[in-house]
């Protein structure tokens, strides 16, 4: 597509309960990332693929949290048993190989947990 | 670990001032340094960037210079607009690294 596509753009859920959130990267952007932001503040890190594998996971903040990229394209982000602390927006990047070119990020995945 | 750090805001300005949001990072080696603004309802976009010491980056008449020796990275713009109104971060990678490290925004609102 032409942009980088989340869904849903707003999701409610329930603490203790499963979701998942979806990215849909630039065709052809081999890189993905996921990144958090909490009101106020700047984007985290959480996660970047290279195809289908999980190149750097050193910000996944617990093992509540996964993520997925089975066929190098769209990347979903899983957490499970959620909790307030963990609504943010969760955002998500894609870039060709070369990162140098700078990331085209999606409009987020606003989560919020009651 | 690396970091990076704004000024705060918000930052209220009249149409036509000068804008300066400064930015500072700490970081081992040579770094690429980014400037990403967020509009209000968007998703965050690339404003500009620098990839090695004294390179500057410029875009829609804002402008940063990567000074190594300060480990700055100030945004400026000479004339702002209506427009500008957003939420500006300062961000770096690391050169053996693809993750972006971003500071924690400044908002700019600028009145008529």
């Amino acid at each position: 597509g032409a942009g980088v596509s989340q869904t849903p753009s707003n999701k409610v859920t329930e603490k203790g309960k499963y979701v998942e959130l979806r990215c849909d990267p630039i065709s052809g952007h081999t890189a993905l990332y996921w990144y958090r932001q909490s009101l106020g503040q700047g984007p985290e890190f959480l996660i970047y693929f290279q195809g289908t594998g999980a190149a750097d996971d050193s910000g996944l903040p617990n093992d509540r949290f996964f993520a997925v990229r089975p066929e190098g394209s769209v990347s979903t982000l899983k957490i499970q048993r959620t909790e307030r602390g963990d609504s943010a927006v969760y955002l998500c990047a894609s870039s060709p190989l070369e990162a140098d070119y700078g990331y085209t990020f999606g409009s987020g995945t606003r989560l919020t947990v009651v | 670990g690396d970091s990076v750090t704004q000024m705060e805001g918000p930052v209220t300005l009249s149409e036509e001032a000068f804008l300066t949001i400064n930015c500072t990072y700490t970081a081992t080696g040579y770094p690429s340094l980014f400037w990403y603004v967020q509009y209000p309802g968007e998703g965050l976009q690339l404003l500009l960037k620098a990839t090695k010491a004294d390179d500057k980056g410029s875009n829609k008449g804002f402008e940063a210079t990567y000074r190594k020796e300060t480990t700055s990275f100030h945004l400026e713009k000479g004339s702002v607009q209506v427009s500008d109104s957003a939420v500006y971060f300062c961000a770096l990678r690391k050169a053996a690294g693809n993750k972006l490290t971003f500071g924690g925004g400044t908002r700019v609102l600028v009145k008529p």
